[in-house]
C-alpha cells in the first residue's frame, strides 16, 4: 500500500532550526509537496521536489532523496507564527497526491 | 500566484437539508479540481477529483449520489451535499491543478468550508 510518515508533533524554540522528516512508500513518484496548514485554514503551498537534493526559498528548505523515499522540510530562524501543521505529500505516478498525516510545530518563546 | 476562492467560508444547516459548496480559480483555468474534507487533527482526504467538462471520480467510500460535483467551466466546480446529516460536518477544501504554473502539478487550495448539520 501506499505510506506517508511523518512525525506527529514537534516543539521548538523562537529562533532556532528545526527539521520536519517524512518518508514515503508511493506506487510510483511524480514529486513531493509541502504545505503549511494554520488551524481552521486550508494548507498553503510551500515547496515542491522532483528531482534530489535541496531546494531553498528564503527560511524554508526542503531536501529529497528519491533512492531512501525521504524528505525534509527545514524551517530556520524560527518565528511565532511558524506555528502551524506541515503536511507531507508525494503525488503518484497516477498523479494523485498522497498525503501524510501532518506534523504539528509548536513554537515557544 | 495562484488563487482560490471558496464559498460560502462556513454554513450551518438543518439536518435533511442540500448545501452548495462553490470553488473558483479566480486567475487561472483549472482543467482539474479536488474536493476534500477533513476532520479535527486529521489529515486531508480526498473525496473526489473533478474534470471540466466530464463526470468527477470519487474515490473509494464516497457516495456519488450524496456529494454531487459539477465542474461547468475551467473556474468553477461546485460541491452540493445533500440530505445532510450531522456526520456531514466537516471541513471542506477545494483545490485546482494550474497547469501553467511554476510546478505544473501543483495544487492551489480555496480557504474551505466549515459547514456543520444540526
Amino acid at each position: 500500500g501506499q505510506n506517508i510518515d511523518q512525525p506527529t508533533e514537534m516543539t521548538a524554540t523562537e529562533g532556532a532550526i528545526v527539521q520536519i522528516n517524512c518518508t514515503y512508500q508511493t506506487s510510483g513518484f511524480n514529486g513531493l509537496f509541502w504545505y503549511q496548514q494554520h488551524a481552521g485554514e486550508a494548507p498553503t503551498f510551500l515547496s515542491y521536489n522532483v528531482l534530489d537534493g535541496l531546494e531553498e526559498k528564503g527560511r524554508f528548505s526542503s531536501f529529497l532523496s528519491r533512492s531512501k523515499g525521504y524528505s525534509y522540510l527545514l524551517l530556520k530562524e524560527l518565528q511565532m507564527k511558524d506555528s502551524a501543521s506541515y503536511l507531507c505529500a508525494v503525488m503518484d505516478s497516477n498523479y494523485q497526491l498522497i498525503w501524510g498525516a501532518g506534523t504539528k510545530l509548536i513554537i515557544k518563546p | 500566484g495562484a488563487v482560490v476562492s471558496q464559498h460560502p467560508s462556513r454554513v450551518i444547516c438543518k439536518s435533511g437539508t442540500s448545501v452548495k459548496i462553490e470553488c473558483r480559480s479566480l486567475d487561472f483555468q483549472a482543467t482539474t479540481m479536488f474536493w476534500y474534507r477533513q476532520f479535527p487533527k486529521k489529515s486531508l482526504m480526498l473525496m473526489a477529483t473533478s474534470n471540466e467538462g466530464s463526470k468527477a471520480t470519487y474515490e473509494q467510500g464516497v457516495e456519488k449520489d450524496k456529494f454531487l460535483i459539477n465542474h461547468a467551466s475551467l473556474t468553477l466546480s461546485t460541491l452540493t451535499v445533500t440530505s445532510a446529516h450531522p456526520e456531514d460536518s466537516s471541513f471542506y477544501i477545494c483545490s485546482a491543478r494550474d497547469r501553467e504554473g511554476p510546478a505544473q502539478e501543483t495544487q492551489y487550495f480555496g480557504p474551505g468550508t466549515r459547514l456543520l448539520v444540526l
